[in-house]
């Protein structure tokens, strides 16, 4: 059964880099026809997509985040990471990593969601 | 840049149907998802494709998506339906979430 486990530090600093990474279990990252992606969501309010990729190629962003955000995909380490610069307050949420249905195009719905790591923007 | 407004609350008594919508411009020509997210939970998907349900999910969960509108609908609801419910949508290369939609059964 696919898992997927987010982690990372849980306290960042205002102007730095939150930086993320989802393991993927159950499964592997190369397996063809998935795309794969990052989603936050601050505390009591809705959700926010960040990103998706392919393991090899096609990477979407988010207008509103894309000058800040970089999603790269570690297939040795079966891991998708998240990188978001010159955070600030706003940035604080709980991030989630998920995986989109089969599909050779993106992005189809998220069908396996992990558990979510929170991260809080900080001094 | 694409929106989806869904009402930010609906209440429905035990056993009614729920109707949820989310709109957005010419959304019928749009594929759009829909999750169920309870307290302290990973969303789940609940409807793909407009109308397809995932395996496991139960029959009293339905959807449709024509001209401007999507409706998520829940028949027989249960207390356990309460949740927030998102709907989501793919436009010009951006995954698009309503603002949520929070379900109270009482």
């Amino acid at each position: 059964q696919l898992q997927l486990l987010e982690s990372g530090p849980g306290l960042v600093k205002p102007s730095e880099t939150l930086s993320l990474t989802c393991t993927v279990s159950g499964d592997s990252i190369r397996n063809g026809g998935y795309y794969w992606g990052w989603i936050r969501q601050p505390a009591g309010k809705g959700l926010e997509w960040i990103g998706s990729r392919y393991y090899s190629g096609s990477i979407y962003y988010n207008p509103s985040l894309k000058s800040r955000v970089t999603i790269s995909v570690d297939t040795s380490k079966s891991q998708l990471s998240l990188q978001l610069s010159s955070v600030t307050a706003a940035d604080t949420a709980l991030y989630y990593c998920a995986r989109h249905l089969k599909g050779t195009n993106c992005c189809n719905g998220f069908e396996v969601w992990g558990q979510g790591a929170m991260v809080t923007v900080s001094s | 840049s694409y929106e989806l407004t869904q009402p930010p609350s609906l209440s429905v008594s035990p056993g009614q149907t729920a109707s949820i919508t989310c709109s957005g411009t010419d959304l019928g020509h749009k594929y759009v998802w829909w999750y169920q997210q309870r307290p302290g939970q990973s969303p789940l998907l609940i409807i793909y494709q407009d109308s397809k349900r995932p395996s496991g999910i139960p029959e009293r969960f339905s959807g449709s998506n024509s001209g401007h509108t999507a409706t998520l609908t829940i028949s027989g609801t249960q207390p356990l339906d309460e949740s927030d419910y998102y709907c989501q949508a793919w436009d010009s290369k951006t995954v698009i979430f309503g603002g949520g939609t929070k379900l109270t059964v009482l």
